[in-house]
């Protein structure tokens, strides 16, 4: 099992440019996560799936777009990049509402925008 | 607002010391609260505590839970380097689609 994975690792972008963090989950999980870690501020939620077909807004969603493609995988698109946009991004995956599980990270995209 | 608070932000230490870590938590309809490890990569899982656990421990580290005061530690005994880095508190409310609340973390830098 693989577990969480996100590609790329490592990105840098220009201001106004757009791009799309990959993230899939090989343990059927139903719900997935995206985050953004900046430095002294832990994690914050950026959108959320709840389930396949749903997707839901978390604390700091602006600039962000989210696909839950299929169960597996869940994106995160942004549309026109700006520098407050640099940060660590984490995609996470658990069993979803209701059942007391974990939520499992990926490795992490390390994004710049310059 | 819901809200989650760790203390200290940093800490020294040397190997064989005692440490503990703390989280505050201001959430409605608690659920969960959880602590994570992250050594410069993904935040691995150390434990989960409920209404229906409120002590768990493994090996050197333990945590506990308090519902009354809003609160909850995590001790490590015996630090060894591989003990260093950032130790994460979140909380799970009930009824928001299973999101974590995460504190800003605890950097921990274990000295030989």
């Amino acid at each position: 099992n693989a577990g969480v994975t996100q590609t790329p690792k490592f990105q840098v972008l220009k201001t106004g440019q757009s791009m799309t963090l990959q993230c899939a989950q090989d343990m059927n999980h139903n719900s997935m996560y995206w985050y953004r870690q900046d430095p002294g501020m832990g994690l914050r939620l950026i959108y959320y799936s709840a389930s396949e077909g749903t997707t839901d807004k978390g604390e700091v969603p602006n600039g962000y777009n989210v696909s839950r493609l299929n169960k597996r995988e869940f994106s995160l698109r942004l549309e026109s990049a700006a520098p407050s946009q640099t940060s660590v991004y984490f995609c996470a995956s658990d069993w979803g509402t209701g059942l007391l599980y974990e939520q499992y990270f990926g490795p992490g995209t390390r994004l710049t925008v310059t | 607002e819901d809200k989650v608070v760790q203390s200290p932000l940093s800490l020294v230490v040397h190997e064989g010391d005692t440490v503990t870590l703390n989280c505050s938590y201001e959430v409605t309809n608690f659920r969960s609260l959880l602590w994570y490890k992250q050594e410069k990569k993904a935040p691995t899982f150390l434990f989960m505590l409920t209404s229906s656990g409120i002590e768990k421990k493994s090996g050197r580290l333990s945590s506990i839970l308090d519902k009354k005061e809003l609160f909850s530690i995590l001790n490590i005994t015996a630090t060894q380097t591989g003990d260093s880095a950032v130790y994460l508190c979140a909380v799970c409310p009930y009824n928001q689609g299973g999101k974590l609340i995460f504190g800003q973390g605890t950097e921990l830098s274990v000295k030989p």
